[in-house]
């Protein structure tokens, strides 16, 4: 089972920042953070991972706690087609990379 | 680059039909592969992973079944589906290190009548 916590729903303007938040108190010392995405009909689509520092790619910034028990995904500029479900995942330290999904953020955002 | 293929993309199906679904990694080697479920409206499930060749392994007693006969071919099968086998399917691949993203494949959406 997921052991993250996430919002079921956010809204976000065109334009402006989308702050996505997690939970995932549980947490160990060697479990990393993941984040994906889905667009409706599509496989989920890998955004960003980080374990204690804060990670930054194209696409998207991610924000860990110093405590680790939770992160934030931002997205510094959305658009439309950022509108998918937000998946924040742990990856339970598995050299097996087994990762376990639970139902996500729906982030939409709106023009 | 390293790509992922599923079909089909759909499928339907009557109950009692079987079932294979095959999903094939090109541009890396010796991949982790998984396949994962997503019933409607809800998250995704893994079902089986594989870290070699004829080494599957079980997340979640089903009706299912999974086979890894070459390096980087994932097939899924059943012999007799079930109503409650409908879903989204989705194939996915890593290189296996805890630092080391899953990949995923367009999925194969399932309707069993």
């Amino acid at each position: 089972d997921a052991k993250t916590t996430q919002p079921p729903s956010m809204d976000c303007a065109e334009g402006r920042a989308a702050n996505l938040p997690c939970n995932h108190s549980t947490i160990s010392g060697n479990e990393y953070v993941y984040w994906y995405r889905q667009i409706h009909s599509q496989g989920p689509q890998y955004i960003i991972h980080g374990l204690k520092n804060n990670e930054t790619n194209e696409m998207a910034s991610l924000i860990i706690t110093e405590d680790r028990k939770s992160s934030t995904l931002i997205l510094p500029h959305a658009t439309l087609r950022d509108t998918a479900v937000y998946y924040c995942i742990d990856d339970r330290g598995s050299t097996l990379g087994r990762l376990y999904f639970g139902r996500g953020t729906q982030l939409t955002v709106w023009p | 680059s390293q790509t992922i293929h599923q079909w089909p993309a759909t499928l339907v199906q009557p109950v009692g039909s079987p079932l294979s679904l095959e999903c094939t990694v090109e541009g890396t080697s010796n991949p982790n592969l998984y396949w994962y479920r997503q019933a409607a409206g809800r998250g995704l499930q893994l079902l089986f992973y594989s870290i070699g060749i004829d080494q599957i392994s079980s997340e979640v007693p089903q009706n299912l079944s999974a086979s890894r006969p070459q390096d980087r071919q994932f097939i899924l099968s059943s012999k007799k589906l079930l109503l409650s086998d409908s879903g989204f399917y989705l194939c996915a691949w890593s290189l296996g290190p805890t630092d080391s993203p899953l990949h995923f494949g367009n999925g194969t959406r399932l309707t069993v009548t």
